[in-house]
Order: structure tokens, then sequence, then C-alpha cells
């Protein structure tokens, strides 16, 4: 069935240190991913976006990876500052409008 | 400034009481969606909707209802028949195009006491 799965749950990193967020789908046929980042008691905003003709973006300290091959997108971040604790969830969109999101990703940052 | 707007923020319900959840956009977005999220969980689609007078269930439909009267809101009802409400509930937009973000309110959080 349709799924978004993540790897780790949670993530504990450095400040300073990057951070990379794992993301695994079961869809082959979803063209549309997008990462989240949810604070505590807000809802999630978006990041980044991948459309399946890519296998990677970058943005403001952000990196997004696509490789269909084996299903597996993943979020990068650089220089991880305190600001970045949240959780963070993959979705994908199989080209209609219908969100999947998977579980998320607690990314801790340590001072 | 354009964006989607959730109330209330907070929400008691005694058990047996339908409760109402707001949520209004100015985006201009044609599509409105409920999700829950219960804690340590992800987003589950209760209910969606792509046009005015009509919406459609989504994974976890069961104890709600929704309404779409106009463009700009689709309030959900929290009924009597939800057995476990108690979650948080997030109300998102996006246009109808293939490819396209949503939009995330703030959220409710939900409590039966």
């Amino acid at each position: 069935g349709e799924s978004v799965g993540l790897h780790l749950p949670t993530l504990s990193v450095q400040e300073g240190d990057n951070s990379i967020i794992n993301c695994a789908y079961s869809n082959s046929a979803s063209d549309y991913f997008i990462w989240y980042k949810q604070e505590s008691g807000k809802g999630p905003q978006f990041i980044i976006d991948i459309r399946s003709n890519m296998d990677k973006r970058q943005g403001q300290r952000v990196t997004v990876l696509l490789n269909k091959t084996v299903k597996h997108l993943s979020l990068q971040i650089a220089a991880t500052q305190p600001g970045d604790s949240a959780v963070y969830f993959c979705a994908e969109n199989t080209g209609g409008f219908k969100t999947i999101f998977g579980a998320g990703t607690r990314l801790f940052v340590k001072a | 400034d354009g964006g989607i707007t959730q109330s209330p923020k907070y929400l008691f319900r005694k058990e047996g009481q339908n409760v109402t959840l707001s949520c209004e956009q100015n985006l201009n977005h044609d599509a409105m969606y409920w999700y829950r999220q219960d804690p340590g969980q992800g987003l589950r689609l209760i209910y969606y909707s792509q046009i005015v007078n009509d919406f459609q269930k989504g994974d976890i439909a069961e104890g709600y209802s929704v309404s779409r009267e106009k463009k700009e809101s689709f309030p959900l009802t929290v009924t009597s028949a939800q057995k476990n409400p108690t979650a948080f509930y997030l109300c998102a937009s996006s246009s109808l195009g293939e490819n396209t973000e949503a939009f995330f309110g703030q959220g409710t959080r939900l409590t039966v006491v």
C-alpha cells in the first residue's frame, strides 16, 4: 500500500553540525515530495520540495536528495542551529492534491 | 496578510458533546483539508474538499463531519460518535494544481474532560 516512513524517530545533533533526516517511500508513482517542519504546538511549515524529475534541490541551508531507484528521500540541514529543533515530516504526492505524510523525525539540537 | 486561521487554539469538551472547530483561509485556495495528529504520530487525513458544497472522506472520517458552504471556510465537527477525540487538529489548504504544497493553520488542541 501507499506509505511514507522515516528511518529514525529521533535525531540529536550538536549545534553547528550538519543534520541528515531520511525518509523511505513505497509508492513508485509518487512524483512530488515535500519536507515540512513542525515546531511544538504549531502547524507544519513548508521547507523545500522536489519533483521526481530531479535528484537534488537546494535551498537556504537545506538540501533535499531524491533517489528514485531505492525510493529514498533525505533532508540535509547545514550548520544546524537551535532554532532547527522541531519535528520534520516528509510527504509524497502522486499527482493529485492528496498528500501522504510520514510519521516524522524529531530533531534535537544540542548547544 | 494571507493565511489560514484555526480557532480556538485550545478546546475542552465534555464526553457526549459535539464540538466544532473553525478553519478560515484567505489564500483563494480551492482545496481544504482536516488532519488529526496524535502525540508522536504523523498526520492522518479526516476529510478534504475540492470545491464548495463538496467534500470527501479521508482515512479516519468516522465520528467527524464537515461542511463547505463557502470557499474560505471548512469547519470540522467532532461528534459524540468519535470515541477518542483528544488530539491536535490541523487544517490546511492548497490550490488544485498538481505538485503544490499545503499551507497549514496553527492547529486546535482538543481535550475531552
